[in-house]
């Protein structure tokens, strides 16, 4: 079955630590993305990439990072910057940049002690 | 700076009953609107609308989107508690190609 996973489903961390969120997809899609979702908040774009070795800032990178070394693989690492990291991650994809609807994944619930 | 907003920000409703939800949108350079319904986790794929008057149908729900008024409608006929979510609107376009920008979402309760 093609689909977007996520892993871990649920991360605690303590403040000051930087933890990596993993997000991979084997719908051979170009495109990936991450969101952030607060309660009573739309989801805001983080990073997005339209193809590997090339990823671009979106609305709140600041205290993010992600890499695009293969296709498939999309990570997103929160750092000790971040000023306010609780809240759930979505990663999704898209057939490139421009095409189609971005499929999600399951997400994963960040939260710090 | 772009902006969707959606309303009503929740509702309540028995089921049988019919809803629309509402989805305005201000996205430079638009090319489309979608909707998702998440329920509790990933949001699922409803619809994609890109030209104007045209209704899209898929059982129960339909869409339809007025890029003159900028914005766009779901309606969900004989609501059943399974269509109990968190329903997602979002317009595709920007200064960054693909970036879709969401709006805050309508929770919808569906009682029986």
């Amino acid at each position: 079955d093609g689909g977007i996973t996520q892993s871990p489903k649920y991360l605690f961390r303590k403040e000051g630590q930087n933890v990596t969120l993993s997000c991979e997809q084997n719908l051979n899609h170009d495109a990936m993305y991450w969101y952030r979702q607060d309660p009573g908040q739309g989801l805001r774009l983080i990073y997005y990439s339209q193809i590997v070795n090339d990823f671009q800032k979106g609305d709140i990178a600041e205290g993010y990072s992600v890499s695009r070394e293969k296709k498939e693989s999309f990570p997103l690492t929160v750092t000790s910057a971040q000023k306010n990291p609780t809240a759930f991650y979505l990663c999704a994809s898209s057939r490139a940049l421009r095409v189609g609807e971005q499929f999600f994944g399951p997400g994963t619930r960040l939260t710090v002690l | 700076e772009d902006k969707v907003v959606q309303s009503p920000l929740s509702l309540v409703v028995h089921e049988g009953d019919t809803v629309t939800l509402n989805c305005s949108y201000e996205v430079t350079n638009f090319r489309s609107l979608l909707w998702y319904k998440q329920e509790k986790k990933a949001p699922t794929f409803l619809f994609m609308l890109t030209s104007s008057g045209i209704e899209k149908k898929s059982g129960r729900l339909s869409s339809i989107l007025d890029k003159k008024e900028l914005f766009s409608i779901l309606n969900i006929t004989a609501t059943q508690t399974g269509d109990s979510a968190v329903y997602l609107c979002a317009a595709s376009g920007g200064t960054s190609y693909g970036k879709l920008t969401f709006g805050q979402g309508t929770i919808l309760t569906v009682h029986p």
